[in-house]
């Protein structure tokens, strides 16, 4: 079985740029999160997702974080512009119930370097 | 706010000796998770506890959920070079849907 797939695996980009991170989830798995790791800060959560429904966007660090899910098996987060600070590892995960239960699916995660 | 104190950041063993992380949360819990990541890895899933003072074990991992499900432990036993990882509580509340991460602790061990 697939699991959860995020692309791209590396970026590099200049600051000022737009970034764009993509994930697809499991099939069939109805809760979505965006993760952002780095050495300082941990993981991070920055916003899930139940049903391809924002439910909590607190973590979104500044309006230049954007994320959507317009169907239930891709989301993205944007980042525009970019600057050095966001780089980090973000990880995008699934699980299969809104519930607050059940294992979280990890993607392998997309290492973002911004110049 | 939900608050995620994992101790300690670090721990540096000898192959073979054994090695604890704690979990503390400043409100109760309703289930608690935990999970390994691999250098350059991604975090994978090792169990959930859900019940006030449960104990699960997984051959040389032990894990803990306090009493008042305030806090958690895992503990390896006799650990070995595969055990090499960071290790993370994960808080998951039951007024909400979201799962809060500890800061985690890096375990290293010396062949």
């Amino acid at each position: 079985d697939a699991g959860v797939i995020q692309s791209p695996r590396h970026e590099v980009t200049e600051m000022g740029q737009e970034v764009t991170l993509r994930c697809k989830p499991i099939s069939g798995h109805n809760s979505l999160f965006w993760y952002r790791q780095t050495m300082m800060r941990g993981l991070e959560l920055l916003i899930y997702f139940n049903n391809n429904v924002p439910i909590d966007d607190s973590g979104m660090p500044e309006d230049r974080f954007s994320a959507k899910m317009p169907n239930a098996s891709f989301s993205t987060l944007k980042i525009q512009p970019s600057e050095p600070r966001d780089s980090a590892v973000y990880f995008c995960a699934s699980r299969p119930g809104t519930a607050n239960t059940g294992e979280l699916f990890f993607g392998e995660g997309s290492r973002l370097t911004v110049l | 706010g939900q608050q995620v104190m994992q101790i300690p950041q670090y721990q540096h063993v000898q192959e073979g000796e054994d090695f604890t992380t704690y979990c503390n949360s400043s409100t109760t819990l309703s289930n608690i998770q935990w999970y390994k990541q691999r250098p350059g890895g991604h975090p994978v899933f090792l169990i959930q506890l859900v019940k006030s003072g449960e104990v699960k074990k997984q051959k040389r991992l032990t894990f803990q959920f306090g009493e008042a499900k305030k806090n958690s432990s895992l503990h390896i036993t006799a650990t070995q070079t595969t055990d090499v990882g960071t290790y993370f509580c994960a808080d998951l509340y039951s007024s909400a849907s979201k799962i809060i991460f500890g800061s985690g602790t890096r375990l290293s061990i010396r062949p």
